[in-house]
């Protein structure tokens, strides 16, 4: 099973409320990533997971946090959202981070 | 500077042509190269990808892509295209000091029509 979950597919928060977006894979991948899209955009690497050591980018190191409580499951957190947050946020898996990278189907966060 | 750079936001060819949607990348070093593609309300997924030998690489339901270290470039080429090749293709490139981080291009649509 190649697959990567992400829950929920389509996400509505208030400005200034919390988030938290849930990504999940079998295939015992110890690398796990974050990306947030926007319309015609690359897809922006908000930060990644390997093993258990969190590494954040830096011009996004103070919005966005996130957990692995085990190998399978990782989350992104933020603590309140803005408007510039609406945007569909991917997870990926992989194994080590020199192979190719699995994507969930995306959360689509529109904050109002 | 790393870069990723893909020339066209938008293709449009009829079944059975040829495409090249282009990739070009800003730096020098070492690098790992790939592409995904990503159909209307899925994920991305991996196409194919060079590190090293043979220049031209084969993927996945007839797509090829070259590597020209002397033109900084892996375009993507398919000689005669499916309807079902409609969709947004993304280059990544992981720089040799980029700590393992992959830089996307913004994106080529390609359409596809019948």
């Amino acid at each position: 099973d190649t697959t990567v979950k992400q829950n929920p597919r389509y996400k509505l928060a208030r400005v200034g409320k919390p988030v938290n977006l849930i990504c999940s894979q079998t295939m015992n991948h110890d690398t796990m990533y974050w990306y947030q899209k926007k319309p015609n955009q690359a897809p922006k690497l908000l930060l990644f997971y390997y093993d258990k050591i969190l590494n954040r980018e830096a011009d996004t190191f103070e919005k966005f946090q996130s957990s692995r409580p085990n190998n399978s499951f990782c989350s992104l957190y933020i603590g309140s959202a803005g408007l510039e947050y609406s945007a569909m946020y991917l997870c990926a898996s992989s194994r080590g981070t020199h192979y190719e990278q699995y994507f969930g189907p995306g959360t689509r966060l529109t904050v109002l | 500077t790393q870069t990723v750079s893909q020339s066209d936001a938008h293709v449009t060819v009829f079944e059975g042509d040829s495409v090249e949607l282009r990739c070009n990348y800003s730096y020098g070093g070492s690098i790992y190269l790939s592409w995904y593609i990503q159909h209307h309300g899925r994920g991305l997924q991996f196409l194919l990808k060079y590190y090293s030998g043979n220049p031209v690489v084969q993927g996945v339901n007839g797509f090829k892509a070259e590597f020209s270290k002397s033109d900084s470039s892996f375009h993507l080429r398919k000689a005669s295209v499916h309807w079902s090749d409609s969709a947004v293709y993304f280059c990544a490139v992981r720089f040799r000091n980029s700590n393992n981080r992959i830089f996307f291009g913004d994106g080529t649509q390609l359409v596809v029509k019948p």
